[in-house]
């Protein structure tokens, strides 16, 4: 029961570069969605999908780009990355109408260089 | 637009202590209220939730009452355990805040219960 599966867990970009965190489950959910994590700010909403096809915007969107093209699959793509973006990194998903029970992968630290 | 705050941390505590950690929130609808724990290393995990005012969320010897009153979802606990160190987030679904799908968290209460 793998449930959430994320990678890599490290990666160390230097400013400018683009790279791409994946994001899989197994549990057929419809929502998956991306967050990070920053010292006492608690998590912040990236993006978020209810559907294969279907992708919209969370709080802070802006430096990164989604796509869901399968059920499975919802990777996160940093085109030009910034010190700003370095964080942790968190992709989880529920079933649809499961409002608020969601499940985490393990995340992934990102620095920023 | 919709908040979460958290006491401040880290809250240290002996083992068997009693755990209080507060969370009061800010919503423009009728807001689902949700505590999750985060373990060293690892992602969040849903601890308990409550859907309505006056509803009781409990788990692993974890309680908490949805007072819509007071606008609060304390988290208590009355024998902690050293396995308990974690962090804890309160969170926020607001059905009129885009149909629920963003979830609001605060800022996290780092706990440390030493034995």
């Amino acid at each position: 029961n793998a449930g959430v599966t994320q990678t890599p867990k490290f990666q160390v970009l230097k400013t400018g570069q683009s790279m791409t965190l994946q994001c899989a489950q197994d549990m057929n959910h419809e929502y998956m969605s991306w967050y990070r994590q920053d010292p006492g700010m608690g998590l912040r909403l990236i993006h978020y999908s209810v559907g294969a096809g279907i992708t919209d915007q969370g709080e802070v969107p802006n430096g990164y780009n989604v796509s869901r093209s399968t059920t499975e699959d919802f990777p996160l793509r940093l085109l030009l990355a910034a010190p700003s973006q370095t964080s942790v990194y968190f992709c989880a998903s529920r079933r649809q109408g499961y409002t608020g029970e969601l499940f985490f992968g393990e995340g992934s630290r990102l620095t920023v260089l | 637009g919709n908040s979460v705050t958290q006491m401040e941390g880290p809250v240290t505590l002996s083992e068997e202590a009693f755990l209080t950690i507060n969370c009061t929130y800010t919503a423009t609808g009728y807001p689902s209220l949700f505590w999750y724990v985060q373990y060293p290393g690892e992602g969040l995990q849903l601890l308990l939730k409550a859907t309505k005012a006056d509803d009781k969320g409990s788990n692993k010897g974890f309680e908490a009452t949805y007072r819509k009153e007071t606008t609060s979802f304390h988290l208590e606990k009355g024998s902690v355990q050293v396995s308990d160190s974690a962090v804890y987030f309160c969170a926020l679904s607001d059905p009129l805040d885009n149909a629920g799908n963003m979830l609001t968290f605060g800022g996290g209460t780092r706990l440390m219960v030493k034995p």
